[in-house]
């Protein structure tokens, strides 16, 4: 079974703070991808990665960064959290090309 | 006009009874089109994908594309309380054009015993 984890299943940060969060993937996938899920906004696309140290923006990265340098690990960094950044943070990994992406269990990031 | 529109909801419904969800597109490139079952404090996971128009049944669920139309939908007969969760939409295009699956926001369903 495709295993995708996320470091944390719930954090609480302090404005301002440095934010990181982990994901990691088993089944050496080429891409992941970064979104947060809000009520009423659905899932949004924060950073997504092709391959070991490819990254490109997704629909909303303002205030993100990531990182790839193991084709396992995708991080997502939250330079200077802020209270508008709490949110659901989902990780997800997928072949390259095809339709199936397999997501971690979320990370609830509180930021008071 | 946002790419793929999806009614949030909530839906409830008495178990038994057939539930159709829908989601409106308008990137014509889009040739995959997924639904993604959500249970609370999980992560989404892949319920069926179809690729350009037709139909496509796996047990209780059946999901139906109309190109023509930009209209994809997922009916649920013969539902059961262990259906409640959030249904999402997904669309990408095909290889070689962009990676990214495009959700919609997700239609949170009930089913009451």
């Amino acid at each position: 079974d495709v295993k995708v984890t996320q470091s944390s299943r719930y954090l609480v940060k302090r404005t301002g703070e440095k934010v990181f969060l982990e994901c990691v993937q088993d089944m050496d996938h080429e891409n992941m991808f970064w979104y947060r899920q809000d009520p009423g906004l659905g899932l949004r696309l924060i950073y997504f990665s092709y391959d070991v140290k490819m990254k490109e923006k997704g629909d909303i990265p303002e205030g993100y960064s990531v990182s790839r340098e193991k084709k396992e690990r995708f991080s997502l960094i939250l330079e200077s959290a802020s209270t508008n950044q709490t949110s659901m943070y989902l990780c997800a990994s997928r072949v390259q090309g095809s339709t199936e992406a397999f997501f971690g269990q979320g990370t609830r990031l509180t930021v008071v | 006009q946002k790419e793929v529109e999806q009614d949030p909801g909530p839906l409830s419904v008495p178990e038994g009874a057939i539930v159709s969800l829908n989601c409106t597109y308008s990137n014509s490139a889009f040739q995959y089109f997924m639904w993604y079952r959500q249970y609370s404090r999980k992560g989404p996971e892949l319920l069926m994908y179809t690729y350009s128009s037709g139909n496509k049944e796996d047990g209780r669920f059946t999901a139906q594309v109309d190109k023509s139309s930009k209209y994809i939908s997922l009916f649920i007969r013969d539902s059961q309380p262990s259906d409640s969760a959030t249904y999402l939409c997904a669309m990408r295009a095909p290889q070689g054009g962009s990676e990214k699956l495009v959700f919609g926001k997700g239609m949170k369903l009930t089913v009451n015993p």
